[in-house]
């Protein structure tokens, strides 16, 4: 199975910063890689898909990058609405799996 | 607008059974592959199984396969989960994804599935 391993597992940080997820993979993956946020509680949504296209409706703060094994997901300027935990998850081979997650937390 | 609801869930012994199903609403079911997930309490997402529009192409977890089963009723828009032989690491919020090309891009609410003696 490919590993997804995110990094950080926790991040805290303020409102108006910019913040940068990543999602490394132990092979590679192409491009073929999407970005959730999940709140608790709650389904997770769909952020990025294609490793940099951006969801129908995501606001265009968040944005993606990266191929082969290596990816991000970047925050350009951290909202109220944006505090939730971050999942990357590769969709090349099955079975398709996810990072552990990363927690954003209010600084 | 697309909708995904899930039922089913419940407390169930180890070793019993239980079927999830999931109603979906608002687009061409057939025309899509759709996928279970889950995640344990507190933890992280996990990538159940999942199966095309015709239900002819179906891919389990390895560590799921002959315990659990996916289906589909294309007629009735309708997802399946057949869990047998439930153990109490099963215990999860069971989720169904509409999943055109690996990834979920609509998700339902989910229905917990506690397994507990």
């Amino acid at each position: 199975d490919i590993q997804m391993t995110q990094s950080p597992s926790t991040l805290s940080a303020s409102v108006r910063d910019r913040v940068t997820i990543t999602c490394r993979a132990s092979q590679s993956i192409s491009s073929w890689l999407a970005w959730y946020q999940q709140k608790p509680g709650k389904a997770p949504k769909l952020l990025i898909y294609d490793a940099s296209s951006l969801e129908s409706g995501v606001p265009s703060r968040f944005s993606g990058s990266g191929s082969g094994t290596e990816f991000t997901l970047t925050i350009s300027s951290l909202q109220p609405d944006d505090f939730a935990t971050y999942y990357c998850q590769q969709y090349n081979t099955y079975p398709y799996t996810f990072g552990q997650g990363t927690k954003l937390e209010i600084k | 607008q697309v909708q995904l609801v899930e039922s089913g869930g419940g407390l169930v012994r180890p070793g019993g059974s239980l079927r999830l199903s999931c109603a979906a609403s608002g687009f061409a079911f057939s025309d899509y592959y759709m996928g279970w997930i889950r995640q344990a309490p507190g933890k992280g997402l996990e990538w159940v199984s999942y199966i095309d529009g015709t239900g002819r192409i179906i891919y389990y977890t390895d560590s799921l396969k002959g315990r659990f089963t996916i289906s589909r009723d294309n007629a009735k828009n309708s997802l399946y989960l057949q869990m047998n032989s439930l153990r109490a690491e099963d215990t999860a919020v069971y989720s169904c994804a509409r999943a055109p090309r690996g990834f979920g891009d609509y998700w339902g609410q989910g229905t917990l599935v506690t397994v507990s003696s």
